[in-house]
């Protein structure tokens, strides 16, 4: 079975700087990957996908993430935050022998001026 | 394309009432899930359905519980009697599978339900 841990509940960044939000995923099988994002009073909504290819992933408003294998991991950056990115963000993975998106706790993203 | 669609947008009930969600998949997508977000428990994972069949309800917590999908268009989570401790936002998403693997999943804006 998939599982996935986002690793920090909040994140404060300042304005301008980059940010890295982490996330470690368990599987024995193919898996895919996704982040998405809900801002406050909103539905969760895709950043980017991993499902094959290129390990380096880049998805909307400048986030990508990259896949690594060996470290089971599937980390979001993004080079310069702005405010208008402070929300929740959520790691989540399926795979092959699965129907389900299974989903971590979320992150925080706090950037203030 | 609306997205997934999702009514009511709020809903205050008192405790012991029956409570109706209902949520519009997207056109065309075959699996449709519903969750529910707490402080406390983060996104849960309540029931899905693939072509209206149920597939997995072992989300759902008690059997107040129920939800249906009498078509591809519709689909209904109820509680009843609701108590307040079911209070969360309860969210539908509706998904295709992708051809390269994967599902593209979709969430409406989600039911802030509060009971009283």
């Amino acid at each position: 079975a998939q599982s996935v841990t986002q690793l920090d509940s909040q994140v404060p960044v300042f304005e301008e700087a980059p940010v890295e939000l982490r996330c470690n995923y368990s599987s024995s099988v193919s898996v895919y990957l996704f982040w998405y994002v809900q801002y406050p009073n909103q539905g969760l909504q895709l950043l980017l996908k991993y499902l094959s290819g290129s390990t380096l992933v880049k998805g909307i408003n400048g986030f990508e993430a990259e896949f690594n294998k060996s470290q089971t991991s599937f980390h979001l950056r993004k080079p310069s935050v702005h405010i208008s990115d402070t929300a929740e963000y959520f790691c989540a993975v399926s795979g092959d022998n699965t129907d389900k998106l299974i989903f971590g706790t979320g992150t925080r993203l706090q950037v203030f001026p | 394309d609306a997205g997934v669609i999702q009514s009511p947008r709020h809903e205050v009930t008192e405790m012991g009432q029956e409570v109706t969600l209902r949520c519009k998949p997207i056109s065309g997508h075959d699996y449709l899930f519903w969750y529910r977000q707490t402080m406390m428990r983060g996104l849960e994972l309540l029931i899905y359905f693939n072509n209206n069949v149920p597939i997995d309800d072992s989300g759902m917590p008690e059997d107040r519980f129920s939800a249906k999908m009498p078509n591809a268009s519709f689909s209904t989570l109820k509680i009843q009697p609701s108590e307040p401790r079911d209070s969360a936002v309860y969210f539908c998403a509706s998904s295709l599978r992708l051809t390269r693997g994967g599902y593209g999943y979709t969430f409406g804006s989600g039911t802030r339900l509060t009971v009283v």
